[in-house]
């Protein structure tokens, strides 16, 4: 069975501070999809990523993908309170559109 | 762009009562199209898929059925419901391997 893990589950920063968000899977995949969700709201696209070693940036996250180690990050950079949310991480490992997502990672910015 | 209706917005439904959810999408022509339920404080779980008209695929045993009636609808039922069927249900829609899936807006279902 497919397994997607994300680390942390939970994860309270400061403005202005690094962190980095692991996405670790358990199956073959060269395609992996970061997602973000606010409180009580749909799914937002942030990144899709589609071949090992892939690396994506839109503002103050990156995402990169290593399918040879099974693992993704998304990394922040210079946390500002907009970016707390819920982020999920989500992997097709047939190739055939059916997402399996992880568990999300709650991040809240503290000012 | 591809735009993507669900309704209704929130729905509370009493245990064995019958279950209709529609979701629309615009902007595109023979998407695939999903239904995923989020239990709280949870990821998404996969529910069934569809790549056209006609077409469904249940990903895990349950008590709903889906139906693709026309192109761009898809709809989530029950004939009765049961507590466990609460969550928030959401439709998806992609143009094919390796494209983004774009979100609904979700539906709010609480069973009592």
């Amino acid at each position: 069975e497919l397994k997607v893990e994300q680390n942390p589950l939970f994860l309270s920063m400061q403005e202005g501070k690094n962190y980095t968000i692991y996405c670790n899977y358990s199956t073959t995949s060269d395609r992996l999809y970061w997602y973000r969700q606010d409180p009580g709201k749909s799914l937002e696209s942030l990144f899709v990523l589609l071949s090992n070693g892939a690396v994506k940036q839109e503002g103050r996250l990156m995402a990169s993908l290593d399918t040879k180690a099974r693992l993704s990050t998304l990394h922040i950079t210079a946390a500002v309170h907009d970016l707390s949310a819920t982020y999920f991480c989500a992997v097709d490992p047939w190739g055939a559109q059916k997402l399996v997502f992880g568990q999300g990672t709650r991040l809240t910015i503290n000012p | 762009s591809q735009t993507i209706h669900q309704w209704p917005a929130t729905l509370v439904q009493p245990v064995g009562s019958p279950l209709s959810l529609e979701c629309t999408v615009e902007g595109t022509s023979n998407p695939n199209l999903y239904w995923y339920r989020q239990a709280a404080g949870r990821g998404l779980q996969l529910l069934f898929y569809s790549v056209g008209i006609g077409q469904i695929s249940s990903e895990v045993p349950q008590n709903l059925s889906a139906s693709r009636p026309q192109d761009r609808q898809f709809i989530l039922s029950s004939k009765k419901l049961l507590l466990s069927d609460s969550g928030f249900y959401l439709c998806a829609m992609d143009s094919g391997q390796g494209a983004e899936q774009y979100f609904g807006p979700g539906t709010r279902l609480t069973v009592t």
